[in-house]
């Protein structure tokens, strides 16, 4: 099974700051790759699919970028609503659903 | 306006059995296929099962193998999710997944004695 490692695990920044969270698959996955937004008490809400393809609705601060075992998401300018936890997701057929163990966004 | 509408969480005890149900509109559900993902408290999102669009195909995580059964009826815009011999480590938040992008509210599964 294709295992999926995120880099940071927590990461504290302050709002206007540039941020990058980075997710790795331990093979390649192509562009089959998802990132979602989650809050407590909240469904997950997807952000980017495809690797790079925002979510219709999702703000343009938001930016996904990779391929093949690399992956990037990026917030441009982060906000006082962006303060949550961030998940990329394999999800290149319905039996790879994979998600990564998530990268926490806190208050600096 | 897309809809995904979940029932069916509960308390239950060990060993005990349980059905999640999920029901969609506002698309075509049955195009896609769809899958049950679960967050356990303090902890992350695991997938837990998907079943494909004509529901002939079906996978399962490890965790849940053998003991978790997922099905879907396009003629409602249902999937379900039998759940047998449940254990603690099966208490979570289940959501319910229409692709990628539509997901339920969630409903709590709480196993314990």
């Amino acid at each position: 099974d294709i295992q999926m490692t995120q880099s940071p695990s927590t990461l504290a920044a302050s709002v206007g700051d540039r941020i990058t969270i980075t997710c790795r698959a331990s093979q390649s996955i192509g562009n089959w790759l998802a990132w979602y937004q989650l809050k407590p008490g909240k469904a997950p809400k997807l952000l980017i699919y495809k690797a790079s393809s925002l979510q219709s609705g999702v703000p343009s601060r938001f930016s996904g970028s990779g391929s093949g075992t690399e992956f990037t998401l990026t917030i441009s300018s982060l906000q006082p609503d962006d303060f949550a936890t961030y998940y990329c997701q394999l999800y290149d057929t319905y039996s790879q659903f994979t998600f990564g163990p998530g990268t926490k966004v806190d208050l600096k | 306006e897309v809809q995904v509408s979940q029932s069916g969480g509960d308390l239950v005890q060990p060993g005990g059995s349980l059905r999640l149900s999920c029901v969609m509109s506002g698309f075509m559900p049955r195009r896609y296929a769809m899958s049950w993902v679960r967050q356990a408290p303090g902890k992350g999102l695991e997938w837990v099962a998907s079943i494909s669009d004509d529901g002939d195909s079906a996978f399962y995580a490890d965790s849940v193998k053998g003991r978790f059964t997922i099905s879907r009826d396009n003629s409602k815009n249902s999937m379900y999710v039998q759940m047998n011999r449940l254990r603690v480590e099966d208490t979570a938040v289940y959501y319910c997944v229409g692709r990628i992008d539509y997901w339920g509210q969630g409903t709590l599964v709480t196993v314990s004695s």
